[in-house]
C-alpha cells in the first residue's frame, strides 16, 4: 500500500505563501497521483479544499491551490490570513480500492 | 445543499461493537460512495471504509477484520459497526460522501461532504 508523508509543522506571516508538501511513498501513478486536501480546524471536522490535485470547490478562495510534481503533491496557500491557522490533510488512492491520509501538518500563522 | 447527519453510542467497554448510522438529506444517495474516517485524540485522519449505495464495500486493511458497513437505500443511510473494540478506537468518527471524476482515464474521489463527527469513547 502507498503511504502519504507530510510535514509535521509549517509556518508563515501574515501575507506571505506558504506550501505543504505530500510525498508517496511508491511511484505508482493513475489515480495514485489525484491527491485531495483537507483543511481541519480545532474540534470541526474536516473540508475539502483541493480535489484532483488542483482543483478548488465552488466558493473556496483561490488563495488556495494544489499542485504535483512527480511523488510530491504541495497545497500552497498565498496571502496567509490568520483564520488560515489550522490541520492540513492530504489524501490519495492507496491501492486495492483503498484510501490513505497522510499524518497531516500544523499550520501556525505567526 | 446535501448534509450528513451522524449518531450512535458514544461509551463502550471493551470488546463491544461500536455502531454508528449516517443520514444524507438534501441530496441524491444513489451513485455515490459513502464513508467512514476516524480521528484518535490529537492524531490524524484514518479512512476506515467506504460502500457504494448498491452494498459494495472497501475496508481499510488494518481494521477490515472488525468493521463492516452497511447501507439501507430505503432510509438514505449508511451505517458502521466496528466489533471488539479497544481503548485505541477510542476517536471521533466521521461519515462523508465521496465526490468522484475521471482525469485521464482514471477514477479519483475525494470526502466533498462531512458529518460532524461522533465521539466514541472506550472504557472499562
Amino acid at each position: 500500500q502507498s503511504a502519504l508523508t507530510q510535514p509535521a509543522s509549517v509556518s508563515g506571516s501574515p501575507g506571505q505563501s506558504i506550501t505543504i508538501s505530500c510525498t508517496r511513498t511508491s511511484s505508482d501513478v493513475g489515480s495514485y497521483n489525484l491527491v485531495s486536501w483537507y483543511q481541519q480546524h480545532p474540534g470541526k471536522a474536516p473540508k475539502l479544499i483541493i480535489y484532483e490535485g488542483s482543483k478548488r470547490p465552488s466558493g473556496l478562495s483561490n488563495r488556495f491551490s494544489g499542485s504535483k510534481s512527480g511523488n510530491t503533491a504541495s497545497l500552497t496557500i498565498s496571502g496567509l490570513q490568520a483564520e488560515d491557522e489550522s490541520d492540513y490533510y492530504c489524501c490519495s488512492y492507496a491501492g486495492s480500492s483503498t484510501r490513505v491520509f497522510g499524518g497531516g501538518t500544523k499550520l501556525t500563522v505567526l | 445543499q446535501v448534509q450528513l447527519q451522524q449518531w450512535g453510542a458514544g461509551l463502550l467497554k471493551p470488546s463491544e461493537t461500536l455502531s454508528l448510522t449516517c443520514a444524507v438529506y438534501g441530496g441524491s444517495f444513489s451513485g455515490y460512495y459513502w464513508s467512514w474516517i476516524r480521528q484518535p485524540p490529537g492524531k490524524g485522519l484514518e479512512w476506515i471504509g467506504e460502500i457504494y449505495h448498491s452494498g459494495s464495500t472497501n475496508y481499510n486493511p488494518s481494521l477490515k477484520s472488525r468493521v463492516t458497513i452497511s447501507v439501507d437505500t430505503s432510509k438514505n443511510q449508511f451505517s458502521l459497526k466496528l466489533s471488539s473494540v479497544t481503548a485505541a478506537d477510542t476517536a471521533v468518527y466521521y461519515c462523508a460522501r465521496m465526490g468522484s471524476g475521471i482525469h485521464q482515464g482514471y477514477y479519483y474521489y475525494y470526502m466533498d461532504v462531512w458529518g460532524k463527527g461522533t465521539t466514541v469513547t472506550v472504557s472499562s
